[in-house]
């Protein structure tokens, strides 16, 4: 079945700092590719989102670039601020109605 | 608009109890979902709607767990009798459409609960 996989946290960064966190999936078809992001004590939020191949997702500073050939939807950031802070989450649908969640990765960054 | 409003926040109670999770998804939303969300096992889909129709309750634990959707606006998860491997975070989320041009999921604060 579906599946994404992120890579493990936690991570820690000072601000200002350079964030990769990195998503792979494995899904039939072509998917949409996902970036929520949990800050404390609320619920998951879209950050940001692609829908076709090639196709660069953006928000808030955040990046990430759908790569059919590696199968991969790294999430970046130039220059880290503390209120970045959060748990990321990857994800993807394949057009049934409902995503299929990573496992999630807590960034924390220090002043 | 409100959101998706959840409640309660938290929830304490005793294994056996009767457990019951309230969700008001954001008005004119046509899909709801229910996900459960553990250290051990990250964010989980339970169950999801579609117009007060669920649509796919594959991933709805055990028998012990039970959804439903009886008008647009409030749904609710219920757990009887509650274990304490129940405990979670239990979220409910909304989306219009549910089709590839809106694939927007907004989720509620989640409703944290502990079973004794």
């Amino acid at each position: 079945g579906d599946s994404v996989t992120q890579m493990e946290g936690p991570v820690t960064l000072s601000e200002e700092a350079f964030l990769t966190i990195n998503c792979t999936y494995t899904a039939t078809g072509y998917p949409s590719l996902f970036w929520y992001v949990q800050y404390p004590g609320e619920g998951l939020q879209l950050l940001l989102k692609a829908t076709k191949a090639d196709d660069k997702g953006s928000n808030k500073g955040f990046e990430a670039t759908y790569r059919k050939e590696t199968t991969s939807f790294h999430l970046e950031k130039g220059s880290v601020q503390v209120s970045d802070s959060a748990v990321y989450f990857c994800a993807l649908s394949s057009g049934a109605q409902k995503l299929v969640f990573g496992q999630g990765t807590r960034l924390t960054i220090n002043p | 608009d409100a959101g998706v409003i959840q409640s309660p926040r938290h929830e304490v109670t005793e294994m056996g109890q009767e457990v019951t999770l309230r969700c008001k998804p954001i008005s004119g939303h046509d899909y709801l979902f229910w996900y459960r969300q553990t250290m051990m096992r990250g964010l989980e889909l339970l169950i999801y709607f579609n117009n007060n129709v669920p649509i796919d309750d594959s991933g709805m634990p055990e028998d012990r767990f039970s959804a439903k959707m009886p008008n647009a606006s409030f749904s609710t998860l219920k757990i009887q009798p509650s274990e304490p491997r129940d405990s979670a975070v239990y979220f409910c989320a909304s989306s219009l459409f549910g089709g590839r041009t809106n694939e927007k999921l907004f989720f509620g604060s989640g409703t944290q609960l502990s079973v004794l």
